[in-house]
């Protein structure tokens, strides 16, 4: 049974660098038929994609981040990282990561990645305070 | 940016109901739109993906439909543990991946 799960520091000073790390289990990040994401959620709101990575290290971000926002692979250790760059208040949220698709497009028959994330691990809450 | 637009926000349904919550996109997404069910304090759940395919194990009272701007969601059967928070979430190619509000479920 493949399960995430997140770890890294639960309070982080404003201006600071965030960094988490997922670690997964009972399956290999290096599938070709996957990639790997971080999404958070702040306290009582909704869910907010961050990014993704293959485990060749091809990235995706979300645009609202993508200046803070680094995402590394480690197969080695069959984890993934995020690194969130001049935290404020508002970054304070549960951090989320998962897993989703990759796939052929029919149209074109190169792969890509497809956004439905099934596997989810099951959250860390960072809280950015002085 | 993609908006989505969720509703209700939230709903109050007796079990046995059928319940439909609906989710509009600001443009053309195909198909590309998911359905989650969130608890409290847990991670979220995909129920729905590609606008109408049941995730594994997930039951057949939970269904999925729609393309383009329009979907929906439906409970066939509302049942006590499905008391949740729903949430849809579409994505593009380029990427572009964002979620609905959510619509908290509450039982009547």
């Amino acid at each position: 049974q493949l399960q995430l799960q997140e770890s890294g520091p639960g309070l982080v000073k404003p201006s600071e660098t965030l960094s988490l790390t997922c670690t997964v289990s009972g399956g290999s990040i290096s599938s070709s038929s996957y990639y790997w994401g971080w999404i958070r959620q702040p306290p009582g709101k909704g869910l907010e994609w961050i990014g993704s990575i293959y485990y060749s290290g091809s990235t995706y971000y979300n645009p609202s981040l993508k200046s803070r926002v680094t995402i590394s692979v480690d197969t080695s250790k069959n984890q993934f990282s995020l690194k969130l760059s001049s935290v404020t208040a508002a970054d304070t949220a549960v951090y989320y990561c998962a897993r989703h698709p990759r796939r052929y497009d029919i149209l074109t028959g190169y792969p890509r990645p497809v956004y439905y994330f099934d596997y989810w691990g099951q959250g860390t809450l960072v809280t950015v305070s002085s | 940016d993609i908006q989505m637009t969720q509703s209700p926000s939230s709903l109050s349904a007796s079990v046995g109901d059928r319940v439909t919550i609906t989710c509009q996109a600001s443009q053309d997404i195909s198909n590309y739109l998911n359905w989650y069910q969130q608890k409290p304090g847990k991670a979220p759940k995909l129920l729905i993906y590609d606008a109408s395919n049941l995730e594994t194990g997930v039951p057949s009272r939970f269904s999925g439909s729609g393309s383009g701007t329009d979907f929906t969601f439906t409970i066939s059967s509302l049942q006590p543990e499905d008391i949740a928070t729903y949430y849809c979430q579409q994505y593009d190619n380029l990427p572009r991946v964002t979620f609905g509000q959510g619509t908290k479920l509450e039982i009547k």
